[in-house]
């Protein structure tokens, strides 16, 4: 069965520095990958979509990568502050999964702590 | 434009006790999913519908019904609680099936099951 990793269930980082999260999977690449941003007692948030045949997504302080064959796609938060500090998860689809058509897998998350 | 909404906010049932979680969205969104969320375990599809008229089950469906009322409106049933319903409850939707469109999330639904 598909498994999602995320790194470390804690990231703790100094205000400016960047921050760095990774997602890895097994077996097959998802058509698509998301990360998303949950608060504490929120749900989660859209932030990124990144398709399999991208490398590289971008917006504002964020970017997010996406190698297949490494299967690992890795989340930057670049002049991290301590308002970044939530928990961020990733999502993959397999729309090619007939089985899986139109469901997201989420991994655990990671908690991110930026420290001022 | 509220989004997607979800009621109740906190529950707590006897073991055995049945309820029903409300779901709506104002989006226009095809799509609608029910989600369940536990300390270590991440967010689990319980089930989803990705039209109105229909729903499937998703990873863990077993002591749960839902109910694809109109496109609006998406419900999850406990038709007799258990300890191990305990969890936090994320209803969402997508404006189409295909997963690379955004999910948007409620508030979640805090259930207890004593």
């Amino acid at each position: 069965s598909q498994k999602i990793e995320q790194n470390s269930e804690a990231l703790n980082i100094q205000e400016g520095k960047t921050a760095t999260l990774t997602c890895n999977y097994t077996n097959y690449s998802p058509a698509y990958l998301q990360w998303y941003r949950q608060d504490p007692g929120r749900g989660p948030v859209f932030l990124l979509l990144i398709r399999e045949n991208e490398k590289e997504k971008r917006k504002e302080r964020l970017k997010v990568t996406f190698d297949t064959t490494l299967k690992q796609s890795l989340f930057h938060i670049t002049a991290s502050q301590p308002a970044d500090s939530a928990t961020y998860l990733c999502a993959l689809a397999f729309i090619w999964v007939v089985t899986n058509a139109g469901k997201s897998t989420f991994g655990d998350g990671t908690t991110l702590t930026v420290k001022p | 434009n509220a989004g997607v909404t979800q009621t109740p906010k906190f529950q707590v049932l006897k073991t055995g006790q049945s309820m029903t979680l409300q779901c709506a969205q104002d989006m226009n969104h095809n799509s609608m999913y029910w989600y369940r969320q536990d300390p270590g375990m991440g967010l689990r599809l319980i089930y989803y519908s990705a039209s109105e008229g229909t729903t499937d089950k998703g990873e863990v469906p077993n002591g749960y019904n839902v109910s694809r009322l109109n496109k609006r409106e998406f419900s999850l049933r406990l038709e007799s609680a258990a300890p191990s319903q305990t969890s936090v409850y994320f209803c969402a939707s997508s404006p189409r099936p295909d997963s690379g469109n955004t999910i948007y999330f409620g508030e979640g639904s805090w259930l207890t099951v004593v």
